[in-house]
């Protein structure tokens, strides 16, 4: 069955510095989406990419899904604090797979 | 205001005892979801309903129950329970998670530790 990889498994930054993290399908996906889980929190919504190549940006983060749609990526630039938590890859199909999450700490 | 509730948010129970967790959501969406999350392991699904009366297993659904007899209510039953459940369990809600998707909600979580 489809498979969501994401890497890495935990990221400690200093304050300023970029991040990234990745999510790898085991089969081609229909569709992307990226959550994020504050500690203690549920998962909230990011964003959804759909076409293959496909890149959005939402201030400093910005979102790509690769061209054969098997892979995606979350880049940060300049982390902040806020930054802080857990963030999800959750590639769709017929059904929905979650990657197991990238845990983000950030030293100010 | 638009969400998923969940009942109860805290729960510690015995093995064997039958508990049942509750989901609603406000949103007259289709689809509904059960998830654990364990650490390293990310959110794995338990059981999932793509409509009224229409359930499928997940990736771990063993040792778990549901029903969806009204849209907006999913329940979660653990009949007997035992300490491999204990977990942070999330319910889920959309409109659709097949393409196009739409975004999932997902409920405040329930913690349940099983002694």
């Amino acid at each position: 069955g489809q498979q969501v990889m994401q890497i890495p498994q935990y990221q400690h930054v200093q304050e300023g510095e970029d991040f990234t993290t990745y999510c790898n399908s085991s089969t081609t996906l229909s569709n992307i989406q990226w959550y994020k889980q504050r500690p203690g929190g549920h998962p909230v919504f990011l964003i959804q990419l759909v076409k293959s190549g496909e890149v959005k940006k939402q201030k400093r983060l910005t979102f790509q899904f690769g061209e054969a749609k098997k892979n995606s990526s979350l880049h940060i630039t300049a982390t902040q604090t806020t930054d802080v938590g857990t963030y999800f890859c959750a590639g769709s199909n017929n059904d929905m797979r979650f990657g197991a999450g990238t845990r983000l700490t950030v030293k100010p | 205001e638009a969400q998923v509730t969940q009942n109860p948010r805290y729960l510690i129970t015995v093995t064997g005892k039958k508990l049942t967790v509750t989901c609603s959501q406000n949103m007259n969406h289709e689809y509904m979801s059960w998830y654990r999350q364990d650490p390293g392991l990310g959110l794995r699904q338990i059981y999932y309903s793509m409509n009224v009366e229409v359930t499928d297993k997940g990736d771990v659904p063993e040792g778990y129950k549901v029903s969806r007899k009204e849209k907006r209510n999913f329940p979660l039953i653990l009949e007997s329970p035992s300490p491999n459940q204990t977990s942070l369990y999330f319910c889920a809600s959309s409109r659709r998670v097949e393409s196009p998707a739409y975004e999932q909600y997902f409920g405040p979580g329930t913690r349940l530790t099983v002694t």
